[in-house]
C-alpha cells in the first residue's frame, strides 16, 4: 500500500498571505505515460470533497489561478498565492496509481 | 450537468447489512471508473471500492474484501454498494464518485451509515 504523508496538518494563514502544503508518497506516483497520478482535493465545511488539481499539477476547471501545484515522483506541493477566507477547509492529496487508492491525513487550513 | 445522488444510508446493528445506491446524471457509467469512498466522523477520507468502465474489474480496500460488493446497472444509471457484516468501524458518510484522470472528479453529497446497537 502506498502511504501518503501530508504536512503540516494544521495551517493558520492571514488573508492575503501565501500558503503551502506538502504531500509525500512512499512510492513513486509517476505513471508509465509520464504523468503523476496525484490529485489535490479540498473539503470545505459541510461539503463533499472537490478536485483542485489533477495529475500533480493541472488545475481543475473553475479553480482560481491562485492555486498551483508542482512535484513529481514522491514529492508534491500545493500552493495558494494569496489565501482568501473562502479557502478555509481540509486539503487532501490522493494517489490513484495503485489500489488501494490512498489519501494523506488532510491539512486543515484556517484563517488567522 | 454531472450529478451523483446517493441513497440507502441508515442506522444498522452490528453484524447487519445495508445496500447503498448512487444514481448518476449527465454521463454514462460505461465511460468511467466509479468509486465508493467514506469518511468516518471527524476523520479523513478513505477509498472503499472501485469498478472499471466495463464492470469486469472490481477493487476493494482490505477491510472491505469479502464483506462489501460494488456493482452497477447501466440501464438504471446506478452504482451500488452492498455492505455485509457491518461493524462500528464502518460508520461514516459514504460517497460515490466518478473516476477521471487518476482522480474522482465528481462526488455525490454522501449518505450516512451508522452501525450501532
Amino acid at each position: 500500500e502506498i502511504v501518503m504523508t501530508q504536512s503540516p496538518l494544521s495551517l493558520p494563514v492571514i488573508p492575503g498571505e501565501p500558503a503551502s502544503i506538502s504531500c509525500r508518497s512512499s512510492q513513486s506516483l509517476l505513471h508509465s505515460d509520464g504523468t503523476n497520478c496525484l490529485t489535490w482535493y479540498v473539503q470545505k465545511p459541510g461539503q463533499s470533497p472537490q478536485v483542485l488539481i489533477y495529475l500533480g499539477s493541472n488545475r481543475a476547471p473553475g479553480v482560481p489561478d491562485r492555486f498551483s501545484a508542482s512535484g513529481s515522483g514522491t514529492d508534491f506541493t500545493l500552493k495558494i498565492s494569496r489565501v482568501e477566507a473562502e479557502d478555509v477547509g481540509i486539503y487532501y492529496c490522493m494517489q490513484a496509481l495503485q489500489t488501494p487508492n490512498t489519501f494523506g491525513q488532510g491539512t486543515r487550513l484556517e484563517i488567522k | 450537468e454531472v450529478q451523483l445522488v446517493e441513497s440507502g444510508g441508515a442506522l444498522v446493528q452490528p453484524g447487519g447489512s445495508l445496500s447503498l445506491a448512487c444514481e448518476v446524471f449527465g454521463f454514462t457509467l460505461r465511460n468511467h471508473y466509479m468509486g465508493w469512498l467514506r469518511q468516518a466522523p471527524g476523520k479523513g477520507l478513505e477509498w472503499v471500492a472501485s469498478i472499471s468502465p466495463d464492470g469486469g474489474d472490481k477493487y476493494y480496500v482490505g477491510s472491505a474484501k469479502g464483506r462489501f460488493t460494488i456493482s452497477r446497472d447501466t440501464a438504471k444509471n446506478s452504482l451500488y454498494l452492498r455492505l455485509n457484516s457491518l461493524n462500528a468501524d464502518d460508520t461514516g458518510i459514504y460517497y460515490c464518485a466518478r473516476g477521471y484522470l487518476c482522480a474522482f472528479d465528481h462526488w455525490g453529497q454522501g449518505t450516512r451509515v451508522i452501525v450501532s446497537s
